[in-house]
């Protein structure tokens, strides 16, 4: 199993500040890489595929990087309803996600 | 609009079955691959199990393979999670998700449902 771990557990941050999320995988899964946001209450929504293109819809304040094990998602000028639980997942092998990364408001 | 509508959930005592229930709509569902995708209370997700548009291909997380069963019925554009021998470490909200594509392997999931919480307890 490809273990994920995220970095760090909990960010507290201000409206409008720029928050960079970090994502490692136990072995290399290429660019096989997903992220998540959770609202609070709601269900996980696609945001990032193959490590660095945004899923339909989702704004361009949004970006992923990396390859490998190193992975990064960068949100910028961050909004009210960017406040939510992010999760990295692998898709290279039987799909893991991270433990997430909570953005809580500062 | 795509869209995905569990439920079935509920409480069960240990050693208890439910069956979950996912109904799709706003795309041909028939081309998909889906999953299960499940949340403890207050913790992450965890993978559980996927089946292809044809269902020859099922897959099955390891802390479940040989209790829960998944099936569809591309007629009724339905996913379904048969639950057997539940344990209380079975107790989750329940996500159906969509995979990209028609896979022998689950991928990504987008969209996901709203979710079915399930609670195991006597």
């Amino acid at each position: 199993e490809i273990v994920m771990t995220q970095s760090p557990a909990t960010l507290s941050v201000s409206p409008g500040e720029r928050v960079t999320l970090s994502c490692r995988a136990s072995q290399s899964v290429s660019n096989n890489l997903a992220w998540y946001q959770q609202p609070p209450g709601q269900a996980p929504r696609l945001l990032i595929y193959g490590a660095s293109t945004r899923a339909t819809g989702i704004p361009a304040r949004f970006s992923g990087s990396g390859s490998g094990t190193e992975f990064t998602l960068t949100i910028n000028s961050l909004q009210s309803e960017d406040f939510a639980v992010y999760y990295c997942q692998q898709y290279t092998d039987w799909p893991t996600f991270g433990q997430g990364t909570k953005v809580e408001v500062k | 609009e795509v869209q995905l509508v569990e439920s079935g959930g509920g409480l069960v005592k240990p050693g208890g079955s439910l069956r979950l229930s996912c109904a799709a709509s706003g795309f041909t569902f028939s081309r998909y691959s889906m999953n299960w995708v499940r949340q403890a209370p207050g913790k992450g997700l965890e993978w559980v199990s996927s089946i292809d548009s044809s269902s020859s291909y099922i897959n099955y997380a390891d802390s479940v393979k040989g209790r829960f069963t998944i099936s569809r019925d591309n007629a009724k554009n339905s996913v379904y999670l048969h639950m057997n021998s539940l344990r209380a470490e079975d107790t989750a909200v329940y996500y159906c998700a969509r995979d990209e594509d028609d896979l022998v392997v689950p991928s990504l999931f987008d969209p996901w449902g709203q979710g079915t919480l399930v609670t195991v307890s006597s």
